[in-house]
């Protein structure tokens, strides 16, 4: 297992199209998490899964944006009728979560959405 | 709000200098706490994991504190060299089932 993948790298869109991202985490890994990352900020979270369950969203994921995690396994995170100001690097990352702890994220290389 | 603050967002030192960067947190219980380093347009590399139950972590030229009692953890770099420069970034997890929450990040030049 080489990590957690992301595709596509890079994405330049329409304002008002759709686009979908995709999220392969390390496979021994429970919990899997989106991020948006603008210029010269921190990651900000969106949203998280434990298994196939989705159990938080940001208020930052207005009803434009939708995660899903089926079977568990990869994610997909769509975001509907794009807008200049969606343009940001998301990221997505996993973990192993459990009762004795959680023991470290890590990262994908991100995926950079540009709006135009 | 559980926030996660680091000074200074930039930092530009010569090469082989030692360098301590700081991060401070809003809650002293927290569950653990990560730093990460990102290169420009890059994702995140996790440099060191300290669990709440732990005071230091040590992985090379790096060294990570973490002191609850005051909210604070500091990351040491020994030795600076111009491939240390990046973004570094802290995060924080502040309850068990809650997500990460990052700082913005100290901006590091090492000068050749």
């Amino acid at each position: 297992d080489t990590g957690v993948s992301q595709d596509p790298r890079h994405k330049i869109t329409k304002r008002g199209q759709n686009v979908t991202f995709r999220c392969d985490p390390i496979s021994e890994h429970n919990r899997l998490y989106w991020y948006r990352q603008t210029l010269g900020q921190g990651p900000e979270f969106l949203t998280y899964f434990q298994n196939e369950a989705q159990l938080e969203k940001s208020r930052l994921l207005s009803d434009r944006f939708s995660a899903e995690r089926p079977k568990g396994s990869f994610s997909t995170l769509e975001i509907q009728r794009t807008e200049q100001g969606d343009s940001a690097m998301y990221l997505c990352a996993s973990s192993l979560a459990g009762t004795r702890g959680n023991y470290g994220y890590t990262f994908g290389s991100g995926t950079r959405l540009t709006v135009v | 709000k559980q926030e996660v603050t680091q000074i200074p967002a930039a930092l530009s030192v010569p090469e082989g200098e030692n360098l301590v960067l700081n991060c401070s947190f809003t809650d002293s219980a927290i569950y653990n706490l990560q730093w990460f380093r990102q290169d420009p347009g890059k994702g995140l590399t996790s440099l060191l994991l300290i669990q709440s139950s732990q005071r230091e972590q040590t992985s090379g030229r790096l060294n990570a504190s973490l002191d609850k009692s005051s909210g604070r953890s500091t990351l040491y770099i020994a030795a600076s060299q111009p491939g240390d420069s990046a973004t570094y970034l802290c995060a924080t997890i502040f309850s068990g089932n809650t997500p990460l929450v990052f700082g913005k990040g100290t901006r590091l030049s090492v000068i050749a």
